[in-house]
């Protein structure tokens, strides 16, 4: 079975520019949760979603948004870009809206923001 | 703050080496606790997890990881490393009433000489 993917493996924006971010979670997976990851540090949360509606939210300013589709695929979207926003951008999807079997982790898209 | 603390941040062992890693986390109540590793180029992968039970929980490659409640502890540990095992260990907690949310630490890098 496929895991988690993500599009695109990379993406290098300039400051004041949006980004679209893509995933498709592992087929039969409701939930999907994003994270961004800066380099030398652990995952941070930033949605959950689960049957197309935001479960979790952490704390992240409002230039950063999500959406989950029909087919539980999901976008995050980043506004206004800063140079901060540079990282990882993991996308994790799990079977139900709790990790009661866990989340499993996508490739990534690292974003680089000049 | 409510956090997830790794000790080590680098640990460099040789081949057959015993291998222990601390994480401490400072969440009351009932926690999902998790161990994830990301191997050089590749993507997080679910190591183990424990939710409920038998606080002593084996995972993938010879990993196992002890929940100790008294202590909001959960260490990994595998008998005898291998040159494979080098590799970025993260710890997660699923904080309680809030389980579509993990919360990492900041990882431990591991590095075994052949």
């Amino acid at each position: 079975d496929a895991g988690v993917t993500q599009s695109p493996t990379h993406l290098i924006k300039t400051r004041g520019q949006h980004v679209t971010l893509r995933c498709s979670p592992i087929s039969g997976h409701k939930s999907v949760s994003w994270y961004q990851q800066v380099l030398g540090q652990g995952p941070q949360f930033i949605f959950q979603y689960y049957e197309k509606e935001e479960r979790g939210r952490g704390n992240f300013p409002d230039r950063f948004s999500a959406r989950q589709f029909p087919n539980y695929s999901s976008e995050l979207n980043v506004n206004a870009l800063l140079l901060g926003d540079s990282a990882l951008y993991l996308c994790a999807s799990s079977a139900e809206t709790g990790v009661v079997g866990a989340q499993y982790f996508g490739p990534g898209t690292r974003l680089l923001v000049l | 703050a409510q956090s997830v603390s790794q000790h080590n941040h680098h640990v460099i062992l040789s081949e057959a080496a015993s291998l222990e890693l601390g994480c401490n986390y400072s969440y009351g109540g009932t926690v999902n606790l998790f161990w994830y590793v990301q191997y050089p180029g590749q993507h997080l992968q679910l190591l183990l997890k424990y939710f409920s039970g038998d606080p002593l929980v084996k995972g993938i490659k010879g990993f196992e990881a002890e929940f100790i409640k008294s202590k909001f502890s959960f260490n990994l540990r595998k008998p005898s490393v291998q040159w494979s095992d080098t590799a970025e260990y993260f710890c997660a907690v699923s904080p309680p009433g809030n389980t579509g949310k993990l919360i990492f630490g900041q990882g431990t890098t591991l590095q075994v000489k052949p």
